[in-house]
């Protein structure tokens, strides 16, 4: 079934580690997103992808670094983690020229840093 | 069940004239609204949200919008539009802080010069 995955679902790391949140989508979209998302509030794009090999920055001013070496995957790292990321983090997905109709989000990651 | 609507799919305007994006909105309880803007080949980018407080709130951008409770509306406005606004701007809602929004269908602005 064409989807989008992301895993983990939950994490708790300790300040200072490398971590990358994984996204994996199924239905061959050519864009994808990483969102920032505090509890009930907005979203904030931090990064996003035309494509393989074609990353660019959000609005939100991030420590985060993605790839996109294939177009289904487009994982997020963190090189050192920090209490200020504590957040959720929603991948998403579309198809070209679409709003956010379009887009099919996952379930997100709930990482605390503690 | 909450819902927002976008009433206009599309708003022209004159560089420098002003401009307003509606938005109504229907939720059971205290209404969360966000506007987001989507410029060609980017992501949702935020602009604003009502939570509580003073009825304008001020954005980016120079965007700011108006919460009327009594007409349930969330109208986006700038005084003076730049031809570089031109973009598909969404309006959402969410009842409180739990549970996903529900997004409009969207109001493409063109800004001529």
């Amino acid at each position: 079934e064409a989807d989008i995955y992301q895993t983990p679902r939950y994490l708790v790391i300790g300040t200072g580690k490398k971590i990358t949140l994984e996204c994996s989508q199924t239905m061959g979209h050519d864009k994808m997103y990483w969102y920032q998302q505090d509890p009930g509030m907005e979203l904030h794009l931090i990064h996003y992808s035309y494509g393989v090999n074609s990353t660019e920055k959000g609005d939100l001013s991030s420590e985060s670094t993605v790839s996109r070496i294939r177009t289904e995957h487009f994982p997020l790292t963190l090189e050192s983690a920090r209490p200020s990321h504590t957040s959720q983090y929603l991948c998403a997905s579309s198809e070209l020229g679409m709003g956010v109709h379009g887009y099919t989000f996952g379930s997100g990651t709930r990482l605390t840093v503690v | 069940a909450q819902s927002v609507a976008q009433p206009e799919d599309q708003v022209n305007v004159a560089e420098g004239n002003p401009l307003t994006v509606k938005c109504t909105y229907s939720v059971s309880g205290n209404p969360y609204l966000f506007w987001y803007v989507q410029y060609p080949n980017r992501g949702l980018q935020f602009l604003l949200k009502y939570i509580t407080g003073d009825n304008l709130v001020k954005g980016s951008y120079g965007f700011e919008a108006e919460f009327n409770k009594s007409q349930t509306s969330f109208h986006l406005k700038k005084p003076s539009a730049l031809v570089s606004d031109s973009a598909l701007y969404f309006c959402a809602v969410r009842e409180g802080n739990a549970g996903k929004s529900t997004f409009g269908d969207g109001t493409t602005l063109t800004v001529k010069p």
